[in-house]
């Protein structure tokens, strides 16, 4: 059973550009959460998925951010029209059941 | 004042040394999780506590529920157990993790 998978594991963007970032979470793991660390800080909700929902979203910012996880195929965080703020590293957890999380290795996000 | 807070923020040990990182939360949670992180590396989940005592091999969580307070401790520590360790909450009827900042530990061969 591999583990939560992610990529890419490293992306740079031009400013203005987009920026997709793939999850593939552990087999029969229907919970999905991306987190967000900046540089020099500590990690961050964003966003919380099931299968085909959007349970909480309270940490995305209101522009330029989205996420889905669709039936089928991983869950993608995807950020339009990048700025030089977005640099981070974005990690995806998935998980079972309530409580439990299991990280990925993260997509470390650079904007030039 | 951030609902979890850490301490210390910097810690370096000789090879050997027995080390204790401490965490206080000012919230209800469901659990407290203990999660290590190396540079540049991702982020590995130690243990998930929601009362009393975990032990894996050379570590060992703690949690005092009445005080809001954990402690991860490291016994007979090695320079591969440098890395950043990171408590986080889930809060009480809440899906998602509440961190601190996490304590870099640093041991010195």
């Amino acid at each position: 059973n591999a583990g939560v998978m992610q990529n890419p594991r490293h992306l740079v963007r031009r400013r203005g550009q987009e920026a997709r970032l793939r999850c593939s979470p552990m087999k029969g793991h229907s919970h999905v959460y991306w987190y967000r660390q900046l540089p020099e800080e500590g990690l961050k909700f964003m966003v919380y998925l099931q299968k085909e929902n959007i349970i909480d979203e309270s940490g995305m910012p209101k522009e330029r951010f989205s996420a889905e996880f669709p039936k089928e195929g991983p869950s993608i965080l995807r950020i339009q029209q990048v700025v030089r703020g977005d640099s981070a590293a974005y990690f995806c957890a998935s998980s079972p059941r309530q409580g439990l999380a299991f990280f990925g290795q993260g997509t470390r996000l650079t904007v030039v | 004042k951030n609902e979890v807070e850490q301490s210390p923020q910097n810690l370096t040990a000789q090879e050997g040394e027995f080390i204790t990182i401490n965490c206080s939360y000012s919230v209800g949670i469901s659990a407290l999780h203990w999660l290590q992180q190396h540079p540049g590396g991702g982020i590995v989940s130690l243990f998930m506590l929601s009362s009393g005592k975990k032990k894996h091999g050379r570590l060992i969580a703690t949690i005092n529920i009445q005080e809001k307070h954990s402690s991860l401790h490291i016994t007979a520590s090695h320079p591969r157990d440098s890395a950043v360790y990171i408590c986080a909450v889930t809060p009480g009827g809440s899906e998602k993790l509440v961190f601190g900042k996490g304590t870099k530990l640093t041991v010195n061969p």
